[in-house]
């Protein structure tokens, strides 16, 4: 069965400080991973997208590696921001044409919270 | 670009009773999604539209349906609505078939 894990589950940081969440995943054949950064009460919105050659993508303060051999992937966070509070979804999806199946996987988040 | 729109916002709904969540977006993407979100748990996929006419089953159908009768509306039908259907429920559209995804506002749906 495909699943996805996140770890931790929740983090709590001070401003100004990085951190590192997890990302391991069951998904193959897989065609890329995603992280999505879901504030309270909004949808998800993509962060970065990464296909199983890609080891590292960045936007902004966030960049995500990827090792698909080990099937594990990271999201980290540098100088972070009050308005970093946020869950983090990671999300993978199948390589359909290689018989991966099509049902995307989601991870359930990991709950962020920067105080001052 | 309004983007991808959902409504309403938020419904309470008594436990029988039928509603239908809408979904329209103007990025003209082939690729629409219903997903539902209950608290501590991943989204999972209810329905999925490839293009006008065309829909399939996602992970959690059971008391749902849909109709892509355009490229523009992805409506979910509840039919006798459960407590079980509790959730936030987003649309997400892609250009390219699981790839990236924009996530509608979001529903958050009661049934009492």
């Amino acid at each position: 069965k495909n699943q996805v894990e996140q770890s931790p589950q929740s983090l709590i940081i001070l401003e100004g400080k990085n951190c590192t969440l997890q990302c391991n995943y069951t998904v193959s054949p897989f065609s890329n991973l995603r992280w999505y950064k879901q504030d309270t009460g909004r949808g998800p919105v993509s962060l970065t997208i990464m296909t199983f050659s890609e080891n590292t993508k960045s936007n902004g303060r966030y960049t995500a590696t990827l090792d698909a051999d080990t099937k594990q992937s990271s999201l980290h966070i540098t100088a972070s921001q009050l308005s970093d509070s946020a869950s983090y979804i990671c999300v993978v999806s199948p390589d359909i044409l290689t018989g991966g199946g099509n049902k995307l996987t989601f991870g359930t988040g990991t709950q962020l919270k920067v105080e001052l | 670009n309004a983007g991808v729109t959902q409504t309403p916002k938020f419904r309470i709904l008594k436990i029988g009773q039928s509603m239908t969540l809408q979904c329209t977006q103007d990025m003209n993407h082939n690729y629409m999604y219903w997903y539902r979100q209950d608290p501590g748990m991943g989204l999972k996929l209810i329905y999925y539209s490839v293009g006008a006419g065309i829909t399939d089953k996602g992970e959690v159908p059971n008391g749902y349906n849909v109709s892509r009768s355009t490229t523009e509306d992805f409506p979910l039908r509840l039919e006798l609505a459960a407590p079980s259907q509790t959730s936030v429920y987003f649309c997400a559209t892609a250009e390219v078939f699981h790839y990236e995804q924009y996530f509608g506002p979001g529903t958050r749906l009661t049934v009492t």
